[in-house]
């Protein structure tokens, strides 16, 4: 069966860091795979997509990878901020009733400490 | 603040009750959607909808019924709940790629009714 896997422990990073996220998944081959960011409460924000013929992505501070062989993406925020702190979702395109739309994984809690 | 509304913000209801959550964008997207979401679990697809036409229907139980009144809003009734479906409900909206059957375009979140079954 299809399976997306985020470290469903949170992750802890002193300010000023670089955190990095994993998503692995198995029984999947996606044209591309998408990070989103969650706060309590509120709806996942769209951070960035990465192309299966692309290796890295960058914006601002983020940087992801995207590694079809090993089946995996990295997500990384670099000088990391307490601001930064939040659930980040990795989400690929599974396959619904025959068609395309995007399945999340259970994402992983990001805590920046001051 | 998103660009897509959902109304109301919380709601609780009774097993008996009938109530409706709605969705509002206005960024020109032609698919909308409903994921469901339970505390610490990812957002789970429900239904999707494309130019109006409903797309995918996720094996969802009838007791949720979705409507799509035109391309800038997006409901979902609910009638005869159980506790189990008390969870945030989002809404989101894309461009969809036309044709493909594929929705899998970034997606705009609203930040979701949050529904309590009693």
């Amino acid at each position: 069966s299809q399976k997306i896997e985020q470290n469903s422990e949170a992750l802890n990073i002193q300010e000023g860091k670089t955190a990095t996220l994993t998503c692995n998944y198995t029984n999947y081959s996606p044209a591309y795979l998408q990070w989103y960011r969650q706060d309590p409460g509120r709806g996942p924000v769209f951070l960035l997509l990465i192309r299966e013929n692309e290796k890295e992505k960058r914006k601002e501070r983020l940087k992801v990878t995207f590694d079809t062989t090993l089946k995996q993406s990295l997500f990384h925020i670099t000088a990391s901020q307490p601001a930064d702190s939040a659930t980040y979702l990795c989400a690929l395109e599974g396959i619904f009733t025959g068609r395309r739309a995007l399945t999340f994984g259970s994402g992983t809690r990001l805590q920046v400490q001051p | 603040d998103t660009e897509v509304t959902q109304t109301p913000k919380h709601l609780v209801m009774g097993m008996t009750n009938k109530k409706s959550l709605k969705c509002e964008q206005h960024m020109g997207h032609r698919a909308m959607y409903w994921y469901k979401q339970k505390a610490k679990k990812p957002p789970e697809l429900m239904f999707v909808y494309s130019y109006e036409k409903l797309s995918i229907n996720e094996s969802v139980p009838s007791r949720f019924s979705p409507e799509c009144p035109n391309s800038s809003l997006l409901n979902l009734h609910l009638h005869a709940l159980q506790p189990e479906d008390s969870a945030l409900y989002l809404c989101a909206s894309s461009q969809p790629r036309a044709g493909q059957g594929s929705y899998n375009s970034p997606l705009h979140f609203g930040n979701g009714t949050r529904l309590t079954v009693t």
